[in-house]
């Protein structure tokens, strides 16, 4: 069975801080890809990132870096220097080889000015 | 190219009542999926047509919901009747073909159901 855990379900910080979000998946596939999400308070699912299960590299893009740890089933995002922008619900999904997306519970960043 | 189009982008209705939303998928997407959020929870998986045909459908919580997606273009996902336990945030998305997940998913807004 396919599961993403993202334990932290609510985050405050204040302007300029850095913060990670937390996101663990397990799944059995031994192909598959993950996937982080930004629901703004206008409600669309915004696409970040997607990484793939062989490519353990970070990512970096502008504010955002991805830490992906196969060993330890784990795909975390950090926003650094955040801005009251990002605020938003942030979703953790894993796709395997069933073709469908599971996501996590969503972590509700709320950054303040 | 248009995104994923949902309609209403809100519903209020009462218990017992017939609800359909409706979800346009981008152009040449055959893959198109339905979720859906209650308060506060993961969003949760509902089914998955690929063209016309329905994939999977093991996320539908129980026989009230109906999916249909006609000729594979949009789909329509009727709720009757509704229960107060329906309420959320319905999600549609779709994606190109592909053997090998490669894609993710492009989401609409969208729909919030209320049922009271």
């Amino acid at each position: 069975a396919q599961k993403v855990t993202q334990a932290q379900t609510e985050i405050s910080v204040v302007e300029k801080e850095d913060v990670t979000l937390d996101c663990v998946y397990e799944t059995r596939d031994t192909t598959y890809y993950l996937f982080w999400y930004k629901q703004p308070p206008s409600g669309e699912l915004v696409f970040l990132i997607r990484r793939n299960s062989f490519d353990e590299q970070n990512e970096i893009s502008g504010r955002y870096s991805w830490n992906f740890q196969k060993s330890t089933s784990s795909f975390n995002f950090t926003i650094t220097a955040s801005q009251v922008v990002d605020s938003a619900v942030y979703f953790c999904a894993l796709r395997g080889n069933n073709n469908d997306m599971r996501f996590g519970a969503g972590t509700r960043l709320t950054v303040k000015p | 190219e248009a995104g994923v189009t949902q309609f209403p982008s809100h519903s209020v209705i009462e218990k017992g009542q017939t609800v359909t939303l409706r979800c346009d998928p981008i152009s040449g997407h055959d893959n198109l999926y339905w979720y859906r959020r209650v308060m506060g929870k993961e969003i949760k998986f509902l089914l998955h047509f690929v063209k016309e045909s329905k994939q999977d459908e093991s996320g539908m919580p129980n026989n009230r919901f109906l999916a249909e997606r006609t000729g594979g273009t949009y789909s329509t996902l009727k709720v009757q009747p509704a229960e107060l336990e329906d309420s959320g945030v319905y999600f549609c998305a779709s994606s190109p073909w592909t053997g090998g997940g490669v894609y993710g998913y492009t989401f609409g807004s969208g729909t919030r159901l209320t049922v009271v």
